[in-house]
Formats: C-alpha cells, sequence, structure tokens
C-alpha cells in the first residue's frame, strides 16, 4: 500500500510569489491535514480537508489556502510568499473513523 | 497558548538504558494521545498512541503511560537503542480530530 506521497519533495521561491504543494493521500483515506513545521515553532496545524470541504483551519493567515479532489488528492497554496514561510510543509492523511494520521516526507520550501 | 508541552528539548541516554520522555497537555478535551518519532527531512512516523480511557499502552519496546489528573503523559522505551536517536514528538486530539503537538524532545542514544 503506498504511502502518503508529496510532491515536491524541495522547492526554492523568492519573497512575493505564491507556491502550490501537491499532496496525494493513502488510497482510501478521505481526510488529509497539512503541517507546517519550523525549527522555533515545532509542528503546527494548518487546515484539514474531508470530502473536498475544509473541515477544520488552524491560526494562520488567509495566504495559506488550501483545496482538496474528488479523488482526496490536495493542494495548499501560500500565497504573497515572506522569509518567515520558509518551513518543511507536511501532509498527512487518516482513514475515516482513525484517530491516527499517516505523514508524507514533506516539501521543503525555501524563501529567498 | 502551547496547549501540550514537552518541556525536555533533548534526552541524552546509554544504549541498554530506559528513555522517559514527557509530556504535558493543558486541554482536558483531549481523549486521543499519540507519539511520533522524526528524523530530519522526513515526515513523523507513527509509533503509539493510547487513548484516554486507558493509563498504559505497550507495543514491543514502547510504553505509553497516561495520568489524566495530571494531564501528563510519557513514552519509555526499553532497551533503548542507537537507532532509537531521532526526535520524538507528542500530539493530542479532541473531537475535532486534527493533532496538537508538542515542540519535540531530541533523544540520542549513545552507544
Amino acid at each position: 500500500k503506498a504511502g502518503v506521497t508529496q510532491t515536491p519533495r524541495y522547492l526554492i521561491k523568492t519573497r512575493g510569489q505564491q507556491v502550490t504543494l501537491s499532496c496525494s493521500p493513502i488510497s482510501g483515506h478521505r481526510s488529509v491535514s497539512w503541517y507546517q513545521q519550523t525549527p522555533g515553532q515545532g509542528l503546527q496545524f494548518l487546515f484539514e480537508y474531508f470530502s473536498e470541504t475544509q473541515r477544520n483551519k488552524g491560526n494562520f493567515p488567509g495566504r495559506f489556502s488550501g483545496r482538496q479532489f474528488s479523488n482526496s488528492r490536495s493542494e495548499m497554496n501560500v500565497s504573497t510568499l515572506e522569509l518567515g514561510d520558509s518551513a518543511l510543509y507536511l501532509c498527512a492523511s487518516r482513514p475515516t473513523g482513525g484517530r491516527g494520521y499517516t505523514f508524507g516526507s514533506g516539501t521543503r520550501l525555501t524563501v529567498v | 497558548d502551547q496547549q501540550v508541552k514537552q518541556n525536555s528539548p533533548s534526552l541524552s541516554v546509554q544504549e541498554g538504558r530506559i528513555s522517559i520522555l514527557n509530556c504535558d497537555y493543558t486541554n482536558s478535551m483531549f481523549d486521543y494521545f499519540l507519539w511520533y518519532k522524526k528524523y530530519p527531512a522526513e515526515g513523523p512516523t507513527f509509533l503509539i498512541s493510547i487513548s484516554s480511557i486507558k493509563d498504559k499502552n505497550e507495543d514491543g519496546r514502547f510504553t505509553v503511560f497516561l495520568n489524566k489528573s495530571a494531564k501528563h503523559l510519557s513514552l519509555h522505551i526499553v532497551p533503548s537503542q542507537p537507532g532509537d536517536s531521532a526526535v520524538y514528538f507528542c500530539a493530542a486530539s479532541g473531537s475535532q480530530g486534527n493533532l496538537i503537538f508538542g515542540k519535540g524532545t531530541k533523544l540520542s542514544v549513545k552507544p
């Protein structure tokens, strides 16, 4: 069974640009969550999607957005990038009714 | 306002001895707790979990203890092995399901 797949693995962007990250969950998992990991703040919850609907949202500015498609694949978008957005962005999926998440390897975003 | 706290940023243990990683939480609505292990540049890997209706869960060398009255949980690794060296994250969830993570404890197991 394939795990959670995130693309790309690494990305370098310039301040002010926008970026889109992609996540394919484990087959059959309909819930997808996104987390940001930075050295100072640990893993912080961005948002969760279930059946194409945002179900829960963390405390991040509106520049961070996401969506989920009918095949459960998800994308997150960050607009008007700032240097502080440099982080490892992690996607995780879980089965319906399950409490445990399986994480992907992440996308390392560097903003210069 | 940190709802999940791991107060020890690092821990060093000798191979073969016990590693004890601690975690405190403030939200009494949390009812499910998990431990994840993470290597640099990789995603967290699930280790073990515990529901709030239990006070102990074991899986091989890993045991998680939950003390609800103290809002405290701990992960015991016995015996510790050099391959256990990683950052360990404690996480909690409530009715909404999303995970709230602590900031992690870096475990170093010396041969």
